[in-house]
């Protein structure tokens, strides 16, 4: 089977910097991507790791370690409107490429 | 360009009634993909299609059909709604393979089955 796990809730203060991991287990790996979600939104796309090692775009950072089927989402100089729920998503190696969620992080930024 | 487009944005249904959501996209992507979310749920797969003429089954598909005959729509159809398939309902598409793997999201359909 497929699963993934991440923390269900994360409070973090503006300016600050937060992680969110995510572990995984799938019988086939191609790559982990990360999505954000607003209230009431359509999830859009944040990074994408196919390989070991970080991936930066601006304030957000992606990691994966594939050896220990792990990464993380790491969010910089933290702004009330990246108040969101953030999903990790495996896609599978194969034809189909067919991307398995996490059950999402809500992420709490307070002033 | 539209990007993905769902309709319709709200729908209310009686338990039994038939309906078909529809997915449409102008970005020329060849996968696309229906998922459903739940309250404090992550999004779960209920079908797919690599391209035209092309599905396959998700983690979730019973209770649903879908049909894949242009590259550009891809509807999904409750066959006979029950209130287990009250909803939000997302439809995806991207590049198959993708380029960084980024799937591009329609606005979403909140079903409501009564």
């Amino acid at each position: 089977g497929q699963s993934l796990e991440q923390p269900s809730e994360v409070t973090a203060v503006e300016g600050a910097i937060v992680q969110i991991n995510c572990t995984y287990q799938t019988s086939g790996f191609y790559g982990l991507s990360w999505y954000q979600q607003h209230d009431g939104g359509a999830p859009t796309f944040l990074s994408y790791n196919a390989l070991d090692g970080l991936e930066e775009t601006g304030r957000f950072s992606s990691f994966l370690s594939r050896s220990d089927s792990y990464g993380y989402l790491l969010l910089q100089e933290l702004q009330m409107k990246d108040s969101a729920s953030y999903f990790c998503a495996v896609s599978g190696a194969g034809n189909n490429r067919k991307l398995i969620w996490g059950l999402g992080t809500s992420l709490a930024v307070n002033p | 360009n539209a990007g993905v487009t769902q309709t319709p944005k709200f729908q209310v249904l009686k338990t039994g009634q038939s309906m078909t959501l529809q997915c449409a996209q102008d970005m020329n992507h060849e996968y696309m993909s229906w998922y459903r979310q739940d309250p404090g749920m992550g999004l779960r797969l209920i079908h797919y299609s690599v391209g035209a003429g092309i599905t396959d089954q998700g983690e979730v598909p019973n209770g649903y059909n879908v049909s894949r005959s242009t590259t550009e729509d891809f509807p999904l159809r409750l066959l006979s709604a029950a209130p287990s398939q009250t909803s939000v309902y997302f439809c995806a598409s991207s590049h198959f393979p993708g380029h960084r793997e980024t799937q591009y999201f329609g606005p979403g359909t909140r079903l409501l089955v009564l």
